[in-house]
């Protein structure tokens, strides 16, 4: 089952513009993890945010958390057309231990 | 320092095979994790290993089972294959300790299934 959910499910913008997925989630958490996929590939890693912090840069990535919503924003400032790809969020489920469960994620398209 | 390897990337099975994937994890990781991808579901956790015991189990029947090695190194196994078992099957790793941030995910390629 799903903890997360990404929304949009897809998003198309143009190079230079800004790009905003929204992740909710279920049961409380430790910690909120997004991940990026280039097309059938592994995911790879992006950004950590921990239940104590409310917002995180790195590069152009802008991550908050809100824990009182159990919901969370990935912004990536000034897109190229590498950034499409799709995007996940991740949060370990109570019930699940400390394995770390995926939302279905946002398919994002920068045209140039 | 070497990412995480799995093989085969590509295989094609028919229904009622059975099949073996392989994944070998970062060095120095313990914790080996699966999760199935489709179209359909998306990204399902299977199950987790660390120290060679299975210490997280998604909810998959009993045809989908998993190993894992003292070299960390992991198997994980499909019997029976149904045309639903068709997907990209990701091995994932990671320290597996508590310590803050240490359920960071490391993935490899995948292994892509296909069953006819």
């Amino acid at each position: 089952s799903q903890q997360g959910e990404e929304d949009p499910q897809a998003l198309s913008i143009q190079e230079g513009e800004n790009a905003t997925m929204n992740c909710s989630y279920k049961t409380s958490i430790n910690n909120l993890q997004w991940y990026r996929q280039n097309s059938g590939r592994g995911l790879v890693h992006l950004i950590l945010i921990r239940s104590n912090e409310r917002e995180k840069h790195s590069g152009r990535l802008r991550v908050t958390l809100d824990t009182s919503k159990k919901s969370s924003s990935l912004l990536i400032t000034a897109s190229r057309a590498a950034d499409t790809a799709s995007y996940f969020c991740a949060t370990v489920s109570n019930q699940a231990g400390t394995a770390l469960i995926f939302g279905k994620g946002t398919t994002l398209s920068v045209s140039s | 320092k070497a990412g995480v390897t799995q093989t085969p990337r590509y295989l094609i099975k028919t229904r009622g095979q059975q099949v073996t994937l392989s994944c070998s994890p970062i060095s120095g990781h313990r914790s080996v994790s699966w999760y199935q991808q489709t179209p359909g579901q998306g990204l399902q956790f299977l199950f987790e290993y660390f120290s060679e015991t299975q210490r997280n189990k998604g909810n998959f029947p009993g045809r989908f089972s998993g190993r894992q090695f003292s070299n960390s190194r992991s198997e994980m196994n499909v019997s029976t294959l149904e045309l639903g078992d068709s997907a990209l099957y990701l091995c994932a790793s990671s320290s597996g300790t508590t310590a803050a941030g240490a359920n960071v995910l490391t993935f490899g390629a995948g292994s892509r299934l296909t069953v006819l």
